[in-house]
C-alpha cells in the first residue's frame, strides 16, 4: 500500500468547510484513496473513497488531483460532531488485507 | 449497512486474570476479522488477522499465547487477553470484511471497541 501523509492536526470554525489535505504520491495505478475517521473512543467510521473521479456523499465530498499524487477530503459544513481523528488509507480495493492506519489528522472543530 | 457488534465496550480486570473479547458480524459472514490495540493518542495498530477456521496470523511483536484468537465461526471471532497485566491496558477494536458492503463501507467494518483497564 501507498504511503500517505497527513498534517497531525487542523482547527476548523464550526459550520465552515474543514478541508482535510493528503499526500499519496507513490500511489499505483490500481489503488484506491479511502477516508475513515475515528471520534473520541469509537471504532473507526468509513467516510467515502475514490479512483480518480471526485466522489460526493452524504457526509463528505472527495476531491482527487489529475495525477492521483493527492487529495482533499472536505467537510462542507462542519459541526462539533465532526471533531476527530481522519485517516487518509491508500489501497487496492479487492483483497482480504487488513487496513492499515498512519498518524492522520486530529481535526478540531470549534464554536 | 454491515454491522459489527463488540462486547464489551469497557471492563476493568485485576492483574493476572484473564478477558474475552467478543466481535460478531451481525448481517453478514466475515471469513476474515481484524484485531487492532490503541494506546492513547496513538494510531491503531494491527495485531492480528482471524480467519474463520484456521489459526490466526499474527503481526510480529504480538505474542500470539497472551492475545488468543478464536475464529469458530462466520459470525464471530474472541480475542482473550490472558494473565492480563496494566500494560496490556489499551483500547482494542475488531473489524470485519465484507466485499459486499464496499460501496457503503469501503469493504471494511469496525466493532466499536473495548477500553481494557487492567489493575
Amino acid at each position: 500500500d501507498a504511503k500517505t501523509t497527513q498534517p497531525p492536526s487542523m482547527d476548523c470554525a464550526e459550520g465552515r468547510a474543514a478541508n482535510l489535505p493528503c499526500n499519496h504520491s507513490t500511489i499505483s495505478g490500481n489503488e484506491y484513496v479511502y477516508w475513515y475517521r475515528q471520534i473520541h473512543s469509537q471504532g473507526p467510521q468509513y467516510i467515502i473513497h475514490g479512483l480518480k473521479n471526485n466522489e460526493t456523499n452524504e457526509m463528505a465530498s472527495l476531491i482527487i488531483t489529475e495525477d492521483r499524487k493527492s487529495s482533499t477530503l472536505i467537510l462542507p459544513h462542519a459541526t462539533l460532531r465532526d471533531t476527530a481523528v481522519y485517516y487518509c488509507i491508500v489501497r487496492v480495493r479487492m483483497g482480504n488485507t487488513p487496513l492499515v492506519f498512519g498518524k492522520g489528522t486530529r481535526l478540531s472543530v470549534i464554536a | 449497512g454491515a454491522v459489527v457488534s463488540q462486547h464489551p465496550s469497557r471492563v476493568i480486570c485485576k492483574s493476572g486474570t484473564s478477558v474475552k473479547i467478543e466481535c460478531r458480524s451481525l448481517d453478514f459472514q466475515a471469513t476474515t476479522m481484524f484485531w487492532y490495540r490503541q494506546f492513547p493518542k496513538q494510531s491503531l495498530m494491527l495485531m492480528a488477522t482471524s480467519n474463520e477456521g484456521s489459526k490466526a496470523t499474527y503481526e510480529q511483536g504480538v505474542e500470539k499465547d497472551k492475545f488468543l484468537i478464536n475464529h469458530a465461526s462466520l459470525t464471530l471471532s474472541t480475542l482473550t487477553v490472558t494473565s492480563a497485566h496494566p500494560e496490556d491496558s489499551s483500547f482494542y477494536i475488531c473489524s470485519a470484511r465484507d466485499p459486499g458492503q464496499g460501496a457503503l463501507s469501503g469493504g471494511y467494518t469496525f466493532g466499536s471497541g473495548t477500553r481494557l483497564t487492567v489493575v
